[in-house]
């Protein structure tokens, strides 16, 4: 079962950053929080990834609480490319750890 | 583009019949993993394989059979086939089973 609570859709002005929200309060200490789209019937396609710190990378940025029990990725300068399924997913890295995606957010870029 | 390569991209099948999905993972990837996705539907967790090994199953159904040979390209094995099996099938691929994974484009399964 996914063990990650999101939105199921939000809205966002194109140009502007877009802010997704993801609630893991049952969150483990060596779980890592992971992000990943699907842009209508494409595969999934990995964002960012993290344990403790903030992290960015050339698509996005990645903010975690201090308790870890949430997230938020943040697209900085949404475009309507960016209009998809985001699924936030809690895992441990382990040789046998499936990855289990849940509803996810749909986000929806608006011109 | 992913790196992961899946083929046929679209098959059309009777109920009954049985069919092969294939997928080559990334140059160096040692893990694969299987997803269905029914329309509108979540992305369904089937089956993982490291390194020619199996490492995690998920609801996959007992018609469902899959291998990861030692080339490490992947094969989902789906037989009887039903209506209901109608779905994309993802796979994707990572550097072990720890790391972020990639998907390929799916193959589109109909079943009429």
């Amino acid at each position: 079962d996914a063990k990650t609570t999101q939105p199921p859709s939000m809205d966002c002005a194109e140009g502007r950053a877009a802010n997704l929200p993801c609630n893991h309060s049952t969150i483990s200490g060596n779980e890592y929080v992971y992000w990943y789209r699907q842009i209508h019937s494409q595969g999934p396609q990995y964002i960012i990834h993290g344990l403790k710190n903030n992290e960015t990378n050339e698509m996005a940025s990645l903010i975690i609480t201090e308790d870890r029990k949430s997230s938020t990725l943040i697209l900085p300068h949404a475009t309507l490319r960016d209009t998809a399924v985001y699924y936030c997913i809690v895992r441990v890295r382990s040789a046998d750890d499936k990855i289990i995606f849940g509803k996810g957010t749909r986000l929806h870029i608006l011109p | 583009d992913s790196g992961v390569t899946q083929t046929p991209k679209h098959l059309i099948t009777a109920t009954g019949q049985r069919v092969t999905l294939r997928c080559s993972p990334r140059s160096g990837d040692l893990s694969v993993y299987w997803y269905q996705q029914s329309l509108d539907q979540g992305l369904q967790f089937l089956i993982q394989y490291y390194n020619g090994e199996e490492r995690a199953k998920g609801n996959i159904l007992e018609r469902f059979s899959a291998q990861q040979f030692p080339d490490l390209h992947s094969e989902l094995n789906l037989s009887s086939l039903e209506l209901g099996d109608s779905a994309l099938y993802f796979c994707a691929s990572s550097v072990e089973a720890k790391t972020e994974a990639f998907f390929g484009q799916g193959t589109r399964l109909t079943v009429v």
